[in-house]
């Protein structure tokens, strides 16, 4: 079976510094990889999805940015974090070509930006 | 106007009663419909899964599509007051890539 596994959990960084938030999946290959961001409150907001290694979509233009290194290893990051880049980050998949829709979330890591 | 349109309540009923959530959206492309649930402090958890329009059941779960409509709808019967979370839907049209997401429904089953 597949696993989806993010870390940290939880994030305390300083306004300003760099933040490196990285995810895993295992039992599949070539998945598609997502990240999104959830406010307090409000729904999902996709910022960057990934279709193969090195390939990188972006959606919202903002101090972040996504690599993707190896198959199974969506990685994303800042170099100066802004007090608005708070929220609870969830990395995602979903099964490469079009037989398989469905979409898994991994348990998230709560950013605070301070 | 959202591309998807969900009440974020927060609806609240008495244990064992029948629920309904539902969503509408825009899109007449949306083609496969999801339904989650997300306890505080977690990740999404994939609750149901449809293509096209049709019923789905699973357990306590039923999943509704009305495309004439553009309306989707999840029935939550016998519910429990574990079936407390935010409930959010989604969908994804044919050849895409991304999932467009409703806002989330906070549902409250009281003991």
């Amino acid at each position: 079976s597949q696993t989806i596994h993010q870390w940290p959990a939880t994030l305390v960084q300083p306004v300003g510094s760099p933040l490196s938030l990285e995810c895993t999946v295992e039992g599949t290959s070539n998945p598609n990889l997502y990240w999104y961001r959830q406010a307090a409150g409000r729904g999902l907001q996709l910022l960057f999805y990934s279709v193969g290694i090195g390939q990188i979509s972006s959606e919202v233009p903002q101090n972040l940015s996504a690599s993707r290194p190896q198959d199974r290893q969506f990685i994303l990051s800042s170099k100066k974090l802004l007090l608005s880049d708070s929220g609870f980050y969830l990395c995602a998949w979903s099964a490469p070509g079009g037989l398989l829709y469905e979409q898994y979330f991994g348990p998230g890591t709560r950013l605070t930006v301070t | 106007q959202k591309e998807v349109e969900q009440d974020p309540g927060p609806l609240s009923v008495p244990e064992g009663a029948i629920v309904s959530l539902n969503c509408t959206y825009s899109n007449s492309a949306f083609q496969y419909f999801m339904w989650y649930r997300q306890y505080s402090r977690k990740g999404p958890e994939l609750l149901m899964y449809t293509y096209s329009s049709g019923n789905k059941e699973d357990g306590r779960f039923t999943a509704q599509v009305d495309k004439s409509s553009k309306y989707i709808s999840l029935f939550i019967r016998d519910s429990q007051p574990s079936d407390s979370a935010t409930y959010l839907c989604a969908m994804k049209a044919s050849g895409t890539y991304k999932y467009i997401f409703g806002t989330g429904t906070r549902l409250k089953v009281l003991a």
